[in-house]
């Protein structure tokens, strides 16, 4: 089956700084990999995704970039703010709708 | 984005005693459900894939009569924990994909079970 890692496990940034969070997948037929946010206590929330027919995508100060050949992709976020802080998943899955696998997720740290 | 509610939000219950719940796609209609548990500072782990009225499917280790879900209509699935134990003490979650939503899974906010 499909298998996700990630990296780094922490990360802790400056505000206003980039940050930059990685995830390779195993399936080489996975074609759909979203990336969640998930604050403390709460469900994961979507932030953004992107399928094997592109390379990139952007919306605002975030970003995900795949490299299908190398089966990794991952999440840029630019001119972080305080409120970034929080896990980040990354997710892969073969069919749009099926099953997800998810990464171990991020803790995103944020210093005002 | 699409809307998922869980209910309730937080439970506490006995053990030995079986709890209930409630996950809503709220203005969408979802074709498909899922529900995952967390264990704190870990990742998400899939516990089953239900489709509007069929059986669910449970992932390996998942046992189907402790943790039964019910997916009678396209807005609404249930987990129920059977015969909980404190080890059963975690944090569920429930996310829908389909109809209006498309392939995205839309995640509900979560159900804290403690079993004392």
């Amino acid at each position: 089956g499909e298998n996700v890692e990630q990296h780094p496990s922490t990360l802790s940034v400056q505000e206003g700084d980039s940050a930059v969070i990685k995830c390779t997948y195993s399936d080489s037929a996975s074609n759909y990999f979203p990336w969640y946010k998930q604050e403390l206590g709460k469900g994961p929330q979507l932030i953004i995704d992107i399928r094997s027919n592109v390379g990139e995508k952007k919306d605002q100060r975030i970003a995900v970039t795949l490299n299908k050949t190398a089966k990794h992709f991952s999440l840029h976020i630019t001119e972080t703010q305080p409120e970034d802080s929080a896990v980040y998943f990354c997710a892969a899955s073969t069919t749009s709708g099926s099953r997800l696998t998810f990464g171990e997720g991020t803790q995103l740290t944020v210093n005002p | 984005g699409a809307v998922v509610s869980q209910h309730p939000s937080r439970v506490i219950c006995k053990s030995g005693t079986s709890v209930k719940i409630e996950c809503r796609s709220l203005d969408f209609q979802a074709t498909t459900m899922f529900w995952y548990r967390q264990f704190p500072k870990q990742s998400l782990m899939l516990m089953a894939t239900s489709n509007e009225g069929s059986k669910a499917t449970y992932e390996q280790g998942v046992e189907k009569d402790k943790f039964l879900i019910n997916h009678a209509s396209l807005t609404l699935s249930t987990l129920t924990v059977t015969s909980a134990h404190p080890e059963d003490s975690s944090f569920y979650i429930c996310s829908a994909s389909g109809g209006a939503a498309g392939y995205e899974q839309f995640f509900g906010p979560g159900t804290r079970l403690t079993v004392l």
